[in-house]
């Protein structure tokens, strides 16, 4: 059984970079057509795709973050990590990362597994 | 990229079925195929409830259905039960290597 698990810090400043690393188990980041991402979620809002990338480091990420996001992957440790800069309050959420199945001939387009999420408060 | 409309709540009572709706544009929803439906409990994570318009993943009851016209995407929960009560997200692929999300829907079982 695919599990997925967030690791980080639970406070951030403002300004600041956020690094959060995702931990995979029970398989391989390797397999597959999978890309692995990362959603959020405000408390009391939404979910909001951040970006997805695949184990050769190709990625896609949402526009609306503005540069802010890099995202990367460590085959060797079956992880993959990502970074969001210049860091308001509004950045606040709960960060998800999960597998994604990039649409393919009329397949995928999915999230499949997710981790149970983490806290990220981004407060002075 | 704007986020996907859905209702804010939905509700109904034990063995009544509910639809809840997803609106977005012909650049995600009505261009491709790729809708995708996501069952929240407090505190939870997201859980995938049906993908690729109208497939149910292993383990998710028939209750669950989902269809597609047009630009708007729709789950059924037919015969509602009291463990169905959560939040309910939409998504599309949006062309281009990009997800969106809708807000949510508040699922209620009176």
């Amino acid at each position: 059984q695919l599990q997925l698990q967030e690791s980080g810090p639970g406070l951030v400043r403002p300004s600041e970079t956020l690094s959060l690393t995702c931990s995979v188990s029970g398989g391989s980041i390797r397999s597959g057509s999978f890309y692995w991402g990362w959603i959020r979620q405000p408390p009391g809002k939404g979910l909001e795709w951040i970006g997805s990338i695949f184990h050769s480091g190709s990625t896609y990420s949402n526009p609306s973050f503005r540069g802010r996001i890099t995202l990367s992957v460590d085959t060797s440790k079956n992880q993959f990590s990502l970074q969001l800069s210049i860091l308001s309050a509004a950045d606040t959420a709960v960060f998800y990362c999960a597998r994604w199945l990039l649409p393919v001939a009329g397949s995928g387009g999915l999230f499949d597994y997710w981790g149970q999420g983490t806290l990220v408060a981004v407060s002075s | 990229q704007s986020a996907l409309t859905q209702p804010p709540s939905a509700s109904g009572s034990p063995g009544q079925s509910v639809t809840i709706s997803c609106t977005g544009t012909t650049s995600d929803i009505g261009g491709y195929g790729y809708v995708s439906w996501y069952q929240q409990h407090p505190g939870k994570a997201p859980k995938l409830m049906i993908f690729e318009v109208n497939k149910r993943p292993s383990g998710v009851p028939d209750r669950f259905s989902g269809s597609k016209s047009g630009n708007t995407a729709s789950l059924t929960v037919s015969g509602l039960q009291a463990e169905d009560e959560a939040d309910y997200y939409c998504s599309s692929y949006a062309g281009s290597g990009l997800v969106v999300f809708g807000g949510g829907t508040k699922l209620t079982v009176l």
